[in-house]
């Protein structure tokens, strides 16, 4: 069974840093990209980028480029999202996404990740 | 980048009804059109990729149909648990973009 499980809710304050997590099982981890999707609260989905992990190979959306990071440890299976100093309009969820059906459409998605930035 | 447009912003229909959702790309996406379902509290669903492919385990009642800038999403008759957010996304082009979403509530 295809599974992504992603790491808890985070509640920070703007110019932390954090990182969240994506555990794949069930498929073959290294061999298909994996993504990330934001959906700010009561709003509408937003393609942030992917990642092949294996060899690294990262896309962006020009909109969110050096805003955040993508990165996986193909040794754990493990895809990550860090941002560096994060900001009160990065409050949403974010879900990891995996397309084993056809290229760059979604069909397995995580739980979501809620992240919540305020002072 | 591709700006999808989705209309109307929300329908209120009732169970047993046919339904069809539209999407109007900004320049062509090809065939290259997927939509979503997403549920209050839940993950998103893909239900129909390259236009008028139905995702495994979707139901027959979805169809989808289009190509270039015009797509629709097409649910033949509304069951309760159909009410929901519908998202079309494109693929042709990066960065691959979503539309702002139709929500079908219950008339």
């Amino acid at each position: 069974e295809v599974q992504l499980v992603q790491s808890g809710a985070e509640v920070k304050k703007p110019g932390e840093s954090l990182k969240i997590s994506c555990k794949a099982s069930g498929y073959s981890f290294s061999t298909y990209w994996i993504g990330w999707v934001r959906q700010m609260p009561g709003k509408g989905l937003e393609w942030l980028g992917i990642i092949y992990p294996g060899d690294s190979d990262t896309r962006y959306n020009p909109s969110f480029q050096g805003q955040v990071t993508i990165s996986a440890d193909k040794s754990i299976r493990t895809a990550y999202l860090h941002w560096s100093s994060l900001e009160a309009s990065d409050t949403a969820m974010y879900y990891c996404v995996i397309s084993l059906t056809a290229v760059n459409y979604f069909d397995y998605w995580g739980q979501g990740t809620l992240v919540s930035v305020s002072s | 980048e591709i700006v999808l447009t989705q209309s109307p912003a929300t329908l209120s229909l009732s169970p047993g009804e046919r339904v069809t959702l539209s999407c109007r790309a900004s320049q062509s996406a090809s065939i290259f059109l997927g939509w979503y379902q997403q549920k209050p509290g839940q993950a998103p669903r893909l239900l129909i990729y390259d236009a008028l492919k139905r995702a495994p385990g979707v139901p027959a009642r979805f169809s989808g149909s289009g190509s270039g800038t015009d797509f629709s999403l097409t649910i033949s008759s509304l069951e309760p648990e159909d009410f929901a957010v519908y998202y079309c996304q494109q693929r042709n082009h990066w960065p691959l973009t979503f539309g702002q979403g139709t929500r079908l509530e219950i008339k």
